[in-house]
């Protein structure tokens, strides 16, 4: 069974500037996470969708933060504009249901400069 | 907001010690997983135990949940589960809150 697969990587960019994540979640499942992880802290949720509906963004900075899952099945974050304190590591999960076993990807690593 | 507290904060043990890390939480949970985050940054599952005991290999899992508490044992340690242990808790059936970790060093 293939995993979560996120990309890019890594991305450095300036200050101000917008970047966008991709997300390919596990084939099946129907609730897809986005996670910040701020360097010596635990994953903090940003969004929690359940096909392509969104169960909880209470903690997204929606003003410069947004999602989607538009098929219910891969998603994209985006950030715009990026700020200094935004820089972390954002990891993507998923789950077959929506209190089932939580599966990660690698993540992608932002530097703010 | 429920409260993650997971303990001790750092460890640092002799290869082939045995170790107890500790995740209390401060209201009901309906489920509870724990995790092992290795030094590239990933990720990985180690258990989803909402109640019960679990065991694979040299791990096994507790969660006490009357009692708001789940203990992660490793046995026999080795330097390849060095990394940082979270416990990750799912309140009101959609709210997702992970603990700030045990930071575990095995020294060979």
């Amino acid at each position: 069974e293939a995993g979560v697969a996120q990309s890019p990587r890594y991305k450095i960019i300036e200050k101000r500037q917008s970047v966008a994540f991709w997300c390919n979640p596990i084939s099946g499942h129907a609730t897809l996470y986005w996670y910040q992880q701020i360097l010596g802290q635990g994953p903090k949720l940003l969004i929690q969708f359940q096909n392509n509906g969104v169960v909880d963004d209470s903690q997204l900075p929606k003003d410069r933060f947004s999602a989607e899952r538009l098929k219910g099945v891969d998603s994209t974050l985006k950030i715009q504009p990026a700020k200094l304190e935004d820089s972390a590591v954002y990891l993507c999960a998923s789950s077959l249901v929506g209190t089932g076993p939580q599966h990660f990807g690698d993540g992608t690593r932002l530097s703010i400069l | 907001g429920i409260q993650v507290e997971q303990s001790p904060p750092d460890l640092i043990l002799q290869e082939g010690a045995n170790s107890t890390l500790r995740c209390n939480f401060s209201d009901s949970v309906n489920n509870l997983q724990w995790f092992h985050q290795n030094p590239w940054g990933q990720l990985i599952n180690l258990f989803y135990i909402p109640s019960g005991t679990k065991q694979n290999g040299r791990l096994s899992a507790t969660t006490v949940a009357t009692e708001r508490y789940s203990l992660l044992y490793i046995s026999s340690s080795q330097t390849t589960d060095s990394g940082v242990y979270f416990c990750a808790v799912v309140y009101n059936f959609n709210k997702f809150y992970f603990g700030s970790g045990t930071k575990l060093n095995v020294k060979p």
